[in-house]
């Protein structure tokens, strides 16, 4: 059963980028699609994009387009998530999640932090 | 893209209480939606996928139903350990994905 663990919290300013890692163990990681997900305080799951490994390509919410990159790095059966042009409203835990259609099983989420 | 509309966003109940949770979409999906339940601080855990194929482990008070447009979870017995938040989630338009505004179990 694959498990996936995510990097630590971090704080950042506003303007700035965040880079966010998800290592998966105990499975095929290549075959296997990821999907990033955010939640804000208080608020619901919103859907931000997801790769395949295998295939390197990623899709990506509308609403973040411009601004996330999902990549992956084979060697170390780990998916990245960065996010540029950070403002307050990117306050959030992001979680990685195995899976392109539904989402199982996830990381323990990474708390993002934007303050100045 | 499509919308999915969860009704009620918040509901009380007591233990033992039969339990349901509508999942409305903007357009027809098939059975391609996916219910997960969250509780505070933790990631969310898949419950159902496919409308209303049960995930292996999740107990069988658990179901869903539905196609196209309406979807229901219903919890045939509401137990201490499911007060959380209930998520549903689409998987039909591709690379887009989206989730329900989330409904909350709150104890009665």
């Amino acid at each position: 059963q694959v498990q996936l663990v995510q990097s630590g919290a971090e704080m950042k300013k506003p303007g700035s980028s965040v880079k966010v890692s998800c290592r998966a163990s105990g499975g095929t990681f290549s075959s296997y699609a990821l999907t990033w997900v955010r939640q804000a305080p208080g608020q619901g799951l919103e859907w931000m994009g997801g790769i395949i490994p295998i295939f390197g390509t990623s899709n990506y919410a509308q609403k973040f387009q411009d601004r996330v990159t999902i990549t992956t790095d084979e060697s170390t059966s780990t998916a990245y998530m960065e996010l540029s042009s950070l403002t307050s409203e990117d306050t959030a835990v992001y979680y990685c999640a195995g899976g392109g259609f539904w989402f199982d099983p996830w990381g323990q989420g990474t708390l993002v932090t934007v303050s100045s | 893209a499509i919308q999915l509309t969860q009704s009620p966003s918040s509901l009380s109940a007591s233990v033992g209480d039969r339990v349901t949770i509508t999942c409305r979409a903007s357009q027809g999906i098939s059975s391609a939606l996916a219910w997960y339940q969250q509780k505070p601080g933790k990631a969310p855990k898949l419950l159902i996928y496919d409308a209303s194929s049960l995930e292996g482990g999740v107990p069988s008070r658990f179901s869903g139903s539905g196609s196209g447009t309406d979807f229901t979870l219903t919890i045939s017995s509401l137990q201490p350990e499911d007060f959380a938040t209930y998520y549903c989630q689409q998987f039909s338009s591709f690379p887009q994905r989206t989730f329900g505004q989330g409904t909350k179990v709150e104890i009665k």
